[in-house]
């Protein structure tokens, strides 16, 4: 079956430390690959996504995520933690069918 | 202006109750979702509608009835809520049927939904 694992349910960072957040997703064909951001009592934002046109995509925030076919792996980067990164992070797949595959989430800790 | 917004935000009640949630876009979007996100925070699709037509429905217990007005409103009804109903609701929008490459989808706030 299509999914979207992402390792870690929880990441601690200190600010100004480099933020990974992983996610591998499992296919045989070219998937649509979506970040989301979800900040507490409110809905999901995306943060950035990728359409089989540049491999690195940059999204809002600072963030960017690497498309690696070989690895089938859409990490989450950012260089530098800010307090106001701390939320839970999802990431997702689409096969450009109507469904949007969510993983079980990353909670993002920051610590001063 | 709230892009998606969803009433109510907080929603308590008993086993066996009906309750309605509902759910506007102001983006002009052809498709309309809910999402159920349980306390593990795990996000699931329920329905999915396209221009008022039924194009999602994901082995949903069919005390769960979506209706779509127009394509600016989805709305949940729920009847005889269990104890397992209890999660966040969220509506979402995008534009077009398989626009997930070109359009994000617009979460809104959720409404949290508990049953005693």
């Amino acid at each position: 079956a299509q999914s979207v694992t992402q390792l870690g349910s929880h990441v601690s960072v200190s600010e100004g430390a480099l933020v990974l957040l992983r996610c591998n997703y499992s296919s045989s064909v070219p998937p649509y690959l979506f970040w989301y951001v979800q900040y507490p009592n409110q809905g999901l934002q995306l943060l950035l996504k990728y359409t089989s046109a540049a491999t690195l995509v940059k999204g809002i925030n600072g963030f960017e995520a690497e498309f690696k076919k070989s690895e089938t792996s859409f990490h989450l980067t950012k260089p530098s933690a800010h307090m106001s990164d701390a939320a839970e992070y999802f990431c997702a797949v689409s096969y450009n069918t109507d469904k949007l595959i969510f993983g079980t989430g990353t909670r993002l800790q920051v610590f001063p | 202006d709230t892009a998606v917004s969803q009433t109510p935000k907080y929603l308590v009640t008993q086993m066996g109750n009906d309750k309605s949630i509902k759910c506007e876009q102001n983006l002009g979007h052809d498709t309309m979702y809910w999402y159920k996100q349980d306390s593990k925070k795990f996000l699931k699709i329920m329905f999915s509608y396209n221009n008022k037509e039924l194009i999602i429905n994901e082995t949903v217990p069919n005390r769960f009835s979506p209706k779509s007005p127009d394509k600016a409103h989805l709305n949940l009804h729920i009847n005889s809520l269990e104890l397992g109903d209890s999660a966040v609701y969220f509506c979402a929008s995008s534009q077009g049927k398989t626009g997930f490459h070109n359009s994000p989808l617009h979460f809104g706030n959720g409404t949290r939904l508990t049953v005693t």
